[in-house]
């Protein structure tokens, strides 16, 4: 399996903020990365697709980048709604298509 | 529109049977792949595996294969995973979800997440 770790585990920031979220693959997945934001309660939601895609209806503020092993989820000006957990995910090689541990953001 | 509903709470006993469900509608049930994510209480995501509706193509993750069952009835366009013989350490909300069938693969709908509780 490809072992996903995400850095930090948990961050706190302040509105307006610009967070940055790494994720690293422990082999190369080319850009085969997606980004998750999980509400407290709620089912994940898709935020980036093939790591630096943003899906359709997703603020601008949210940008992915990276390829290979390494990659980064950054939200340009953080706003209240945007706590939550992020979770980072390659498909490269499936099964399975494994999750990273995930990333907490706190204000 | 595209819309994932998954079965109601579920409260069983060790070694008990279980089949929860994820009704899907607002597109063509056999064109997508439907996955299934366990999420322990308190912890993160984990990806357990995925069906083909159109072929009945199953993929499980080595953690979960043996473990669960995951199947798909096209007349319904309902997804399903089961246990025969459940756990405590099943405990946990499980979640479905909508992959496209293309080169870049993501969960792009989930369904609202089934809370399984196992205990005696």
């Amino acid at each position: 399996d490809i072992q996903m770790t995400q850095s930090p585990s948990s961050l706190s920031a302040s509105v307006g903020d610009r967070v940055t979220i790494t994720c690293r693959a422990s082999q190369s997945i080319s850009n085969s990365l997606n980004w998750y934001q999980q509400k407290l309660g709620k089912a994940p939601k898709l935020l980036i697709y093939a790591a630096s895609n943003l899906q359709s209806g997703v603020p601008s503020r949210f940008s992915g980048s990276g390829s290979g092993t390494d990659f980064t989820l950054t939200i340009s000006s953080l706003q209240p709604e945007d706590f939550a957990t992020y979770y980072c995910q390659q498909y490269y090689i499936s099964p399975p298509e494994s999750f990273g541990q995930g990333t907490r953001v706190e204000f | 529109e595209v819309q994932l509903v998954q079965s109601g709470t579920e409260v069983k006993k060790p070694g008990g049977s279980l089949k929860i469900s994820c009704k899907t509608s607002g597109y063509i049930f056999t064109t997508y792949w439907i996955g299934w994510v366990r999420q322990m209480p308190g912890k993160g995501l984990e990806w357990m595996g995925i069906i083909y509706p159109g072929d009945s193509d199953t993929r499980y993750s080595p953690s979960f294969k043996g473990q669960v069952t995951i199947s798909a009835d096209k007349s319904t366009t309902t997804a399903y995973l089961q246990w025969n013989n459940l756990k405590a350490s099943d405990t946990a909300m499980y979640y479905c979800a909508r992959q496209a069938l293309r080169r870049d693969r993501f969960f792009d709908y989930w369904g609202q997440g089934t809370l399984v509780t196992v205990s005696a």
